[in-house]
């Protein structure tokens, strides 16, 4: 059973334009939600996170939405750059705001991101 | 001056071997997980190691077993490979439990 539900398993957006990506989650629980970027024959890279007391974190081209009521959050990239091209990954936790994490991240299963110059 | 190092990147062995994987970290990290890849790109925690401590340890068949020498090694250790243990095997680790964890560039396993 999927807890973390990233369905789009590609998007292609033109350079300098929005890229949105998407990840539903179905634990109530989980209180830490993080996006990784993974390029070809390398571990995933950390990018951005958010905490379920927030709603919105920026950190320059990258903004991650949180909508709690939907248990749904989205990272917004822009403007997109050709390098931006990798897998993203949405991760979440239990135990941020619960006093107690043992860092079990729960991942989705990705969408591929392509930038076209 | 690589923050998460996996040796080997590539594994190429026959069922029924017994094969180590090896991870270290020089981030001065307290926490270092292990993660499988598997074919249909799911990655999933096996391991956490806390000060040298197992604070998680999923579903994972006995063959494995994590071994930490000091807070900066986490190795993986498998017994009696089997054709589904073929996938891409993660290391990483995190200063706190909670925070943001920093991944290797993985060890690709393959059985034949």
């Amino acid at each position: 059973d999927q807890q973390v539900k990233q369905n789009s398993p590609s998007l292609s957006v033109q350079e300098g334009r929005i890229s949105i990506l998407n990840c539903d989650y179905t634990n109530s629980m989980f209180d830490y939600f993080l996006w990784y970027k993974k390029y070809p024959a390398e571990g995933p890279t950390f990018l951005i996170s958010i905490s379920s007391i927030k709603d919105k974190n920026e950190d320059g081209r990258f903004t991650v939405f949180l909508n709690k009521s939907a248990k749904h959050l989205s990272l917004h990239i822009v403007p997109s750059q050709p390098g931006d091209s990798a897998v993203y990954f949405c991760a979440a936790s239990v135990g941020l705001n619960y006093g107690g994490s043992q860092g079990n991240l729960i991942f989705g299963k990705g969408t591929k991101l392509s930038v076209k110059p | 001056d690589t923050a998460v190092s996996q040796t080997p990147k590539y594994l190429v062995t026959q069922m029924g071997n017994d094969k180590s994987i090896k991870c270290e970290q020089n981030l001065g990290h307290d926490t270092m997980y292990w993660y499988k890849q598997d074919s249909k790109k799911f990655l999933k925690i096996m391991f956490s190691y806390n000060n040298k401590e197992l604070i998680i340890n999923e579903t994972v068949p006995n063959r494995f077993s994590p071994k930490s020498p000091d807070k900066a090694h986490l190795n993986l250790h498998i017994n009696s490979l089997e054709l589904g243990d073929s996938a891409v095997y993660f290391c990483a680790s995190s200063k706190e439990a909670w925070q943001p964890q920093h991944f290797g560039d993985g060890t690709r396993l393959s059985i034949l």
